[in-house]
Protein backbone atom coordinates (compact mmCIF):
# COMPACT_ATOMS: atom_id res chain seq x y z
CA UNK A 1 0.00 0.00 0.00
CA UNK A 2 1.09 3.34 -0.72
CA UNK A 3 1.70 5.48 2.26
CA UNK A 4 3.57 8.81 3.28
CA UNK A 5 5.22 8.89 6.73
CA UNK A 6 5.83 12.00 8.77
CA UNK A 7 7.98 12.32 12.01
CA UNK A 8 7.92 13.74 14.66
CA UNK A 9 4.23 14.49 14.94
CA UNK A 10 5.45 17.41 16.99
CA UNK A 11 8.58 19.57 17.49
CA UNK A 12 9.68 22.13 19.99
CA UNK A 13 12.68 23.89 19.37
CA UNK A 14 14.45 27.29 20.90
CA UNK A 15 14.78 29.98 18.40
CA UNK A 16 18.08 29.55 15.94
CA UNK A 17 18.21 25.74 16.94
CA UNK A 18 18.55 23.91 13.65
CA UNK A 19 16.92 20.30 13.38
CA UNK A 20 15.05 18.07 10.57
CA UNK A 21 11.43 16.91 9.93
CA UNK A 22 11.67 13.23 8.12
CA UNK A 23 9.58 11.90 5.29
CA UNK A 24 9.23 8.59 4.22
CA UNK A 25 7.51 7.02 1.74
CA UNK A 26 6.87 3.81 -0.30
CA UNK A 27 9.01 3.95 -3.59
CA UNK A 28 6.98 1.93 -6.27
CA UNK A 29 4.56 4.73 -8.55
CA UNK A 30 6.07 7.85 -6.77
CA UNK A 31 6.19 10.51 -9.34
CA UNK A 32 7.88 13.51 -6.83
CA UNK A 33 7.82 14.65 -3.29
CA UNK A 34 6.02 17.97 -2.17
CA UNK A 35 6.64 20.11 1.02
CA UNK A 36 4.18 21.96 2.27
CA UNK A 37 3.77 24.72 4.98
CA UNK A 38 0.13 25.40 6.81
CA UNK A 39 -0.39 27.66 9.12
CA UNK A 40 -3.95 27.35 11.48
CA UNK A 41 -7.15 28.27 9.79
CA UNK A 42 -5.11 28.64 5.79
CA UNK A 43 -4.57 26.75 3.40
CA UNK A 44 -0.81 24.36 2.49
CA UNK A 45 1.46 27.20 1.70
CA UNK A 46 3.71 25.34 -1.58
CA UNK A 47 7.52 25.08 -0.08
CA UNK A 48 9.30 22.48 -2.53
CA UNK A 49 8.67 20.00 -5.41
CA UNK A 50 11.42 17.63 -5.63
CA UNK A 51 11.69 14.43 -8.59
CA UNK A 52 15.02 13.01 -8.13
CA UNK A 53 17.12 11.15 -5.38
CA UNK A 54 19.86 13.61 -4.53
CA UNK A 55 17.92 16.78 -4.94
CA UNK A 56 17.77 19.76 -3.08
CA UNK A 57 15.97 22.75 -2.88
CA UNK A 58 16.65 25.68 -0.40
CA UNK A 59 14.08 28.81 0.68
CA UNK A 60 15.25 31.23 3.16
CA UNK A 61 16.23 29.31 6.26
CA UNK A 62 14.56 25.60 4.57
CA UNK A 63 16.51 23.35 2.66
CA UNK A 64 14.67 19.99 0.75
CA UNK A 65 16.46 16.98 0.42
CA UNK A 66 15.60 13.37 -1.04
CA UNK A 67 17.17 10.28 -1.18
CA UNK A 68 15.55 6.95 -2.62
CA UNK A 69 13.29 6.33 0.62
CA UNK A 70 12.83 9.37 2.23
CA UNK A 71 12.90 13.05 2.05
CA UNK A 72 14.39 15.27 4.95
CA UNK A 73 13.09 19.59 5.67
CA UNK A 74 16.23 21.03 7.22
CA UNK A 75 15.36 23.91 9.29
CA UNK A 76 18.65 26.36 9.82
CA UNK A 77 18.46 28.91 12.46
CA UNK A 78 14.58 29.61 12.77
CA UNK A 79 12.29 31.94 13.67
CA UNK A 80 9.19 32.06 15.58
CA UNK A 81 7.03 32.91 12.51
CA UNK A 82 8.77 29.38 11.62
CA UNK A 83 6.41 27.66 13.40
CA UNK A 84 3.33 25.74 11.81
CA UNK A 85 2.34 22.63 10.52
CA UNK A 86 4.98 21.22 7.65
CA UNK A 87 4.00 18.34 5.63
CA UNK A 88 4.67 16.06 3.15
CA UNK A 89 2.78 14.57 0.13
CA UNK A 90 3.72 12.47 -2.74
CA UNK A 91 1.43 12.01 -6.24
CA UNK A 92 1.57 8.20 -7.12
CA UNK A 93 0.67 6.79 -10.53
CA UNK A 94 -0.38 3.52 -8.81
CA UNK A 95 -3.18 5.30 -6.68
CA UNK A 96 -3.95 8.18 -9.69
CA UNK A 97 -3.72 10.46 -6.17
CA UNK A 98 -1.27 12.49 -3.97
CA UNK A 99 -1.25 10.77 -0.63
CA UNK A 100 -0.26 13.48 2.66
CA UNK A 101 1.20 12.69 5.82
CA UNK A 102 -0.10 13.49 8.51
CA UNK A 103 2.38 16.60 9.20
CA UNK A 104 5.07 17.79 11.97
CA UNK A 105 4.04 20.40 13.85
CA UNK A 106 6.85 22.98 14.41
CA UNK A 107 6.71 25.65 17.29
CA UNK A 108 9.43 27.63 17.66
CA UNK A 109 9.94 29.74 20.74
CA UNK A 110 11.75 32.83 21.08
CA UNK B 1 -0.54 35.94 -11.20
CA UNK B 2 -4.22 34.90 -8.80
CA UNK B 3 -3.62 31.93 -7.17
CA UNK B 4 -6.84 29.68 -6.20
CA UNK B 5 -9.79 31.56 -4.92
CA UNK B 6 -12.48 29.62 -2.67
CA UNK B 7 -16.30 31.01 -1.71
CA UNK B 8 -17.38 31.30 0.71
CA UNK B 9 -14.79 31.03 3.53
CA UNK B 10 -16.95 30.18 6.16
CA UNK B 11 -20.19 29.21 6.60
CA UNK B 12 -22.65 26.99 8.74
CA UNK B 13 -25.47 25.01 7.73
CA UNK B 14 -27.57 22.82 9.02
CA UNK B 15 -27.99 19.22 9.42
CA UNK B 16 -29.99 17.63 6.40
CA UNK B 17 -29.12 20.57 4.34
CA UNK B 18 -27.09 20.41 1.33
CA UNK B 19 -24.03 22.75 0.49
CA UNK B 20 -22.00 23.86 -2.47
CA UNK B 21 -18.49 25.42 -2.74
CA UNK B 22 -16.66 26.87 -5.64
CA UNK B 23 -13.60 27.04 -6.23
CA UNK B 24 -11.60 28.92 -9.09
CA UNK B 25 -7.98 27.75 -10.55
CA UNK B 26 -5.12 29.23 -11.00
CA UNK B 27 -5.06 30.82 -14.90
CA UNK B 28 -3.72 28.33 -17.10
CA UNK B 29 -4.78 25.13 -14.69
CA UNK B 30 -6.51 22.32 -15.80
CA UNK B 31 -6.65 19.98 -12.71
CA UNK B 32 -8.71 20.93 -9.33
CA UNK B 33 -8.85 18.84 -6.59
CA UNK B 34 -10.36 19.01 -3.52
CA UNK B 35 -9.91 17.60 -0.13
CA UNK B 36 -11.26 17.67 3.32
CA UNK B 37 -9.00 17.84 6.67
CA UNK B 38 -10.36 17.93 9.98
CA UNK B 39 -7.78 17.72 12.65
CA UNK B 40 -8.30 13.48 13.75
CA UNK B 41 -8.05 12.59 10.24
CA UNK B 42 -5.50 14.96 8.21
CA UNK B 43 -5.81 16.25 4.82
CA UNK B 44 -8.49 13.45 2.78
CA UNK B 45 -8.65 13.39 -1.12
CA UNK B 46 -11.94 13.93 -2.13
CA UNK B 47 -11.59 14.00 -5.98
CA UNK B 48 -10.04 15.26 -8.45
CA UNK B 49 -11.39 17.11 -12.15
CA UNK B 50 -9.38 17.47 -15.41
CA UNK B 51 -10.94 18.34 -18.80
CA UNK B 52 -14.01 18.40 -17.16
CA UNK B 53 -14.07 14.99 -16.58
CA UNK B 54 -13.68 13.35 -13.08
CA UNK B 55 -10.45 11.32 -12.61
CA UNK B 56 -10.26 9.76 -9.32
CA UNK B 57 -12.43 9.81 -6.20
CA UNK B 58 -11.60 9.16 -2.93
CA UNK B 59 -13.02 7.14 0.15
CA UNK B 60 -16.16 9.22 0.69
CA UNK B 61 -19.99 8.50 0.32
CA UNK B 62 -22.24 9.39 -2.80
CA UNK B 63 -23.34 12.83 -0.65
CA UNK B 64 -19.84 14.51 -1.67
CA UNK B 65 -19.99 15.02 -5.69
CA UNK B 66 -18.61 17.38 -7.87
CA UNK B 67 -17.84 19.33 -11.16
CA UNK B 68 -15.87 21.01 -13.33
CA UNK B 69 -16.90 23.64 -15.76
CA UNK B 70 -15.14 24.35 -19.53
CA UNK B 71 -13.26 27.62 -17.63
CA UNK B 72 -12.21 25.33 -15.15
CA UNK B 73 -13.62 26.33 -12.16
CA UNK B 74 -14.67 23.89 -9.87
CA UNK B 75 -18.04 23.45 -7.67
CA UNK B 76 -18.44 20.45 -5.28
CA UNK B 77 -21.51 19.95 -3.70
CA UNK B 78 -22.73 18.03 -0.50
CA UNK B 79 -25.74 16.99 -0.03
CA UNK B 80 -28.26 15.87 3.93
CA UNK B 81 -25.38 17.22 6.00
CA UNK B 82 -24.24 15.44 8.47
CA UNK B 83 -22.20 16.82 11.63
CA UNK B 84 -19.49 14.38 10.96
CA UNK B 85 -19.00 16.77 7.84
CA UNK B 86 -17.59 19.96 9.72
CA UNK B 87 -14.17 20.86 7.71
CA UNK B 88 -12.11 22.96 6.02
CA UNK B 89 -12.74 21.51 2.68
CA UNK B 90 -9.96 22.79 0.15
CA UNK B 91 -9.22 23.01 -3.35
CA UNK B 92 -5.87 22.31 -5.25
CA UNK B 93 -5.05 22.86 -8.86
CA UNK B 94 -2.27 21.72 -10.60
CA UNK B 95 -1.40 22.41 -14.72
CA UNK B 96 -1.65 18.92 -15.39
CA UNK B 97 -3.17 15.83 -13.53
CA UNK B 98 -1.85 15.96 -9.31
CA UNK B 99 -0.97 11.87 -9.68
CA UNK B 100 1.10 12.80 -12.42
CA UNK B 101 4.11 14.67 -10.49
CA UNK B 102 2.43 18.44 -11.55
CA UNK B 103 2.97 20.49 -8.08
CA UNK B 104 -0.83 21.39 -6.61
CA UNK B 105 -1.29 24.80 -5.44
CA UNK B 106 -4.31 25.08 -2.60
CA UNK B 107 -6.85 28.25 -2.07
CA UNK B 108 -7.40 29.28 1.69
CA UNK B 109 -10.18 26.78 2.13
CA UNK B 110 -13.87 26.71 3.55
CA UNK B 111 -14.93 26.16 6.88
CA UNK B 112 -18.37 24.66 6.50
CA UNK B 113 -19.71 24.09 9.99
CA UNK B 114 -22.77 21.32 10.32
CA UNK B 115 -24.88 21.98 13.61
Amino acid sequence: EDQVTQSPEALRLQEGESSSLNCSYTVSGLRGLFWYRQDPGKGPEFLFTLYSAGEEKEKERLKATLTKKESFLHITAPKPEDSATYLCAGPYSSASKIIFGSGTRLSIRP
Amino acid sequence: KAGVTQTPRYLIKTRGQQVTLSCSPISGHRSVSWYQQTPGQGLQFLFEYFSETQRNKGNFPGRFSGRQFSNSRSEMNVSTLELGDSALYLCASSLGQAHSGNTIYFGEGSWLTVV
